[in-house]
């Protein structure tokens, strides 16, 4: 089964700030998914950005950008330009590829609080 | 945007009822999850299903029963329903079969329960 921390339990921020959300996964499937997910104060969750576990290509998609680091198990999420609506609890979620096929492991969430 | 359903969104009710939350999707998804999650906490998933007729235990034990009579419809009761049944239940569904999957997860909006 694989196992997410993310040791960040609360980040509290002033808009237009940079904040990094940091999740370290364990594994023991040699193929696997990284997935974060943002859950707003409405309770939905959405689904953000996933990263498969043989591309270690880092990316940036608008505001969001993320940092893989197969060697540390780290699967790091930045927002450039912190907004008031970024506010939300944030979820790394690795799924195995090889066991526990289709099952996520959600981590404890990263509550992101963004000040006007 | 999701087309993912829950019903109802809300629900108090007393110690002992039998209880029905719905879930539907119309994405044709063969994939469905049930989570449990308390609020600002991490998601436990309860059951799973990877097309009709199938359906797994979650990682989390829950005296929930699910059923998956038709591809849309991941339906999940409670038969006596107590106190510690007091969460947020989450329903999600993805692409793809048993096996590797890659798909990212669409969720509900949750169905909010309080048992008195």
């Amino acid at each position: 089964a694989q196992k997410v921390t993310q040791a960040q339990t609360e980040i509290s921020v002033v808009e237009k700030e940079d904040v990094t959300l940091d999740c370290v996964y364990e594994t023991r499937d040699t193929t696997y998914y990284l997935f974060w997910y943002k859950q707003p104060p409405s309770g939905e969750l959405v689904f953000l950005i996933r990263r498969n576990s043989f591309d270690e290509q880092n990316e940036i998609s608008g505001r969001y950008s993320w940092n893989f680091q197969k060697s540390t198990s780290s699967f790091n999420f930045t927002i450039t330009a912190s907004q008031v609506v970024d506010s939300a609890v944030y979820f790394c979620a690795p799924r195995g590829g090889n066991t526990n096929a289709g099952k996520s492991t959600f981590g404890d969430g990263t509550t992101l609080t963004v000040k006007p | 945007e999701a087309d993912i359903y829950q019903t109802p969104r809300y629900l108090v009710i007393g110690t002992g009822k039998k209880i029905t939350l719905e879930c539907s999707q119309t994405m044709g998804h063969d994939k469905m999850y049930w989570y449990q999650q308390d609020p600002g906490m991490e998601l436990h998933l309860i059951h799973y299903s990877y097309g009709v007729n199938s359906t797994e235990k979650g990682d989390l034990s829950s005296e929930s029963t699910v059923s998956r009579i038709r591809t849309e419809h991941f339906p999940l009761t409670l038969e006596s329903a107590r106190p510690s049944h007091t969460s947020q239940y989450l329903c999600a569904s993805s692409e793809g079969t048993s096996g590797f999957s890659s798909y990212e997860q669409y969720f509900g909006p949750g169905t909010r329960l309080t048992v008195t």
